[in-house]
């Protein structure tokens, strides 16, 4: 079956730490983007990336890294420098055309320990 | 400055009723819209589009409709059932594959 696989389901973060949550996608997307939810809030977009070895800053980019080094995998890097870190972590992805939708993974709750 | 705005962020609705939702916009560059249903701790679900060059699109029980010159979209959700209890996202984007969500309307149907 096709579809957006992120993993973990969960993940905690100690003070200080860097955590990589996993995004892979078999759907053949050129596109894959990184968004945050929290409570009571939209989707912000962090980063996105529509081409191999190519990505782009999003709205809220401070504090994460990214690498597209695959077509099918995008990791998004949580860096220390990321100070307010929990929140649901959204992976999503299209064929990058013009007014097109998103296909998203079930997402990562990420928490501070 | 939120591009997307979702008021009136809780709807309750009985079983078989019509389930309103209301969505705003400020750019005028946006030209597709699209809204998202979403359950706890899972990705949002693709529900329905429109471009800007309609105001009207149905599919199955979702229709949305769109006002250009008013930036205001809406969801009619025609017979709401209790699957339906959801948070529904507005999103839009003007042809840079960037979208832009509202906040979402926490929907609970009631049996």
């Amino acid at each position: 079956d096709g579809g957006i696989t992120q993993s973990p389901k969960y993940l905690f973060r100690k003070e200080g730490q860097n955590v990589t949550l996993s995004c892979e996608q078999n759907l053949n997307h050129d596109a894959m983007y990184w968004y945050r939810q929290d409570p009571g809030q939209g989707l912000r977009l962090i980063y996105y990336s529509q081409i191999v070895n190519d990505f782009q800053k999003g709205d809220i980019a401070e504090g994460y890294s990214v690498s597209r080094e695959k077509k099918e995998s995008f990791p998004l890097t949580v860096t220390s420098a990321q100070k307010n870190p929990t929140a649901f972590y959204l992976c999503a992805s299209s064929f990058g055309q013009i007014n097109e939708k998103l296909f998203f993974g079930s997402g990562t709750q990420l928490s501070v320990l | 400055d939120q591009q997307v705005k979702q008021n009136s962020p809780s709807l309750s609705v009985q079983e078989g009723r019509i389930s309103i939702l209301n969505c705003d916009y400020t750019n005028s560059m946006f030209d597709y819209f699209l809204w998202y249903k979403k359950y706890p701790a899972e990705g949002p679900t693709f529900l329905i589009s429109i471009s800007s060059i309609k105001d009207k699109n149905e599919d199955g029980r979702f229709t949305v409709f769109l006002n250009k010159s008013a930036k205001h979209l809406s969801l009619h959700i025609v017979p709401s059932q209790p699957g339906d209890s959801a948070v529904y996202f507005c999103a839009a984007s003007g042809g840079n594959n960037r979208l832009a969500f509202g906040k979402g309307n926490q929907v609970v149907v009631i049996p």
